[in-house]
């Protein structure tokens, strides 16, 4: 069965530092991995996805992620955090032995300090 | 090209009472999910429905909660009767064919008081 966890509950940092939210992933299969983000009283959206295609994958805002098979990872990284990043960040998985039924992390809540 | 649409936003009832949300997913998405998110958590999978058939249904409390999409379309969640815990927020997503970008609508948050 497919499994994600993310590692960080809480991850804060300063504007203008990096950023890496951390995410395993459990899977059978060739997974698709997929990070959301959810701001404040606003909807989930999409900030990238990988499916088997290009293991760097960039998404919008700066945002981008590695899939590294070796480390069953899929980090989330930007190297420079301002402050409309601060948001829920949630990393998915899903796999064809899964039919491809989407797993929640249970979240990261990234801080950003001015 | 509008979003999914999700009424109502906000409903407060007691326990035990019946309560139901509506989806409308965007045109043409034959995949429809709905999720419940409790404070705190990531969305948990309810059901998932592939035009109108149930893909999966496997984390659905159904003695008391119940989900349809009889033309394919729009859907229903109901809980009947309601409990304390189902208070959280109720989150309904499309994508056009499974393993794809979900598009999330804006929920409806439940309180059960």
């Amino acid at each position: 069965a497919q499994s994600v966890t993310q590692l960080d509950s809480h991850v804060s940092v300063s504007e203008g530092t990096p950023v890496l939210l951390r995410c395993n992933y459990s899977s059978s299969y060739s997974p698709s991995l997929f990070w959301y983000v959810q701001h404040p009283n606003k909807g989930l959206q999409l900030l990238l996805k990988y499916t088997s295609a290009a293991t760097l994958v960039k998404g919008i805002n700066g945002f981008e992620a590695e899939f590294k098979k070796s480390e069953t990872s899929f980090h989330l990284t930007k190297p420079s955090a301002h402050m409309s990043d601060a948001a829920e960040y949630f990393c998915v998985v899903s796999d064809k032995g899964g039919s491809y039924i989407p797993t929640f992390g249970r979240g990261t809540s990234l801080i950003v300090h001015p | 090209e509008a979003g999914v649409a999700q009424s109502p936003r906000y409903k407060i009832i007691e326990k035990r009472q019946s309560v139901a949300f509506w989806c409308n997913p965007i045109s043409g998405h034959a995949t429809l999910y709905w999720y419940q998110q409790i404070l705190g958590q990531g969305p948990k999978l309810l059901i998932q429905f592939q035009n109108n058939g149930v893909v999966d249904d496997s984390q659905l409390p159904k003695d008391r909660f119940s989900a349809e999409r009889l033309k394919g379309v729009d859907s229903t969640l109901k809980i009947q009767p309601a409990k304390l815990e189902d208070s959280a927020v109720y989150l309904c997503a499309s994508t056009k064919t499974p393993n794809n970008e979900q598009f999330f609508g804006p929920g409806t948050r439940l309180t059960v008081l």
